[in-house]
């Protein structure tokens, strides 16, 4: 089946306006994950969809940054007012439940540039 | 080891050889762990994974070591291939799932014929 699919695949914007970023998880997927990927570094967590349950939203960097996961499907990750430091790429992922790294599929992330 | 910028550290092998990459962590609560594997323009890929209740797990061409003691990680890769060639990350977890992973910063193996 198709794995975890992120639209669009690049966006450059400029500084101060806001974008939208969607994930598709894997179909049955109960968890959705988000991660921010700064060039040449590792991924650092942003916000984890479980279920029905409350979000953990404690990697969120600031009130600029917010996500929504509509019908236990697709999310999207929305960044206002951007800055240049939210220049990364925005990985996505998902997993049946609180899954394993070996049930967990990344996407191949959205690579944002502000300028 | 640990990086900064855009100098990730590089591991040079030779195909055929076997390579050893290094992770150290510090946060004495972690229970989970995990190697992936990024190549270029692509999201990580699972490689391996082991939980605090081992030192050492094996799967096809790959072995992870946990040494909770100095809080190091190893993945340990046989007869190197092209295709490993990529950044490898270790990640970790303190809620015994994959739900809120804190990740190194990487190494990338470049695999030489």
């Amino acid at each position: 089946g198709a794995g975890v699919s992120q639209s669009p695949s690049n966006k450059v914007t400029e500084k101060g306006k806001d974008v939208e970023l969607r994930c598709d998880p894997i179909s049955g997927h109960t968890a959705l994950y988000w991660y921010r990927q700064s060039l040449g570094q590792g991924l650092e967590f942003l916000i984890y969809f479980q279920g029905n349950s409350a979000p953990d939203k404690s990697g969120l960097p600031s009130d600029r940054f917010s996500a929504e996961r509509t019908g236990g499907s697709v999310s999207t990750l929305t960044i206002q007012r951007t800055q240049q430091e939210d220049s990364a790429v925005y990985l996505c992922a998902s997993s049946p439940e609180q899954g394993s790294g070996e049930t967990q599929y990344f996407g191949p992330g959205t690579r944002l540039l502000v300028l | 080891g640990e990086s900064v910028g855009l100098h990730l550290p590089t591991l040079s092998v030779q195909e055929g050889d076997n390579s050893i990459i290094n992770c150290a962590y510090s946060n004495s609560a972690s229970d989970y762990f995990i190697w992936y594997k990024q190549e270029s323009g692509k999201g990580p890929q699972f490689i391996i994974d082991i939980r605090s209740n081992m030192d050492k797990r094996q799967g096809q061409r790959v072995t992870v070591l946990l040494n909770k003691t100095v809080k190091h990680l190893s993945l340990q890769i046989a007869a190197t291939q092209p295709g490993d060639s990529a950044v490898y990350f270790c990640a970790e977890s303190s809620t015994g799932t994959a739900s809120k992973l804190t990740f190194g910063t990487g190494t990338r193996l470049q695999v030489t014929l």
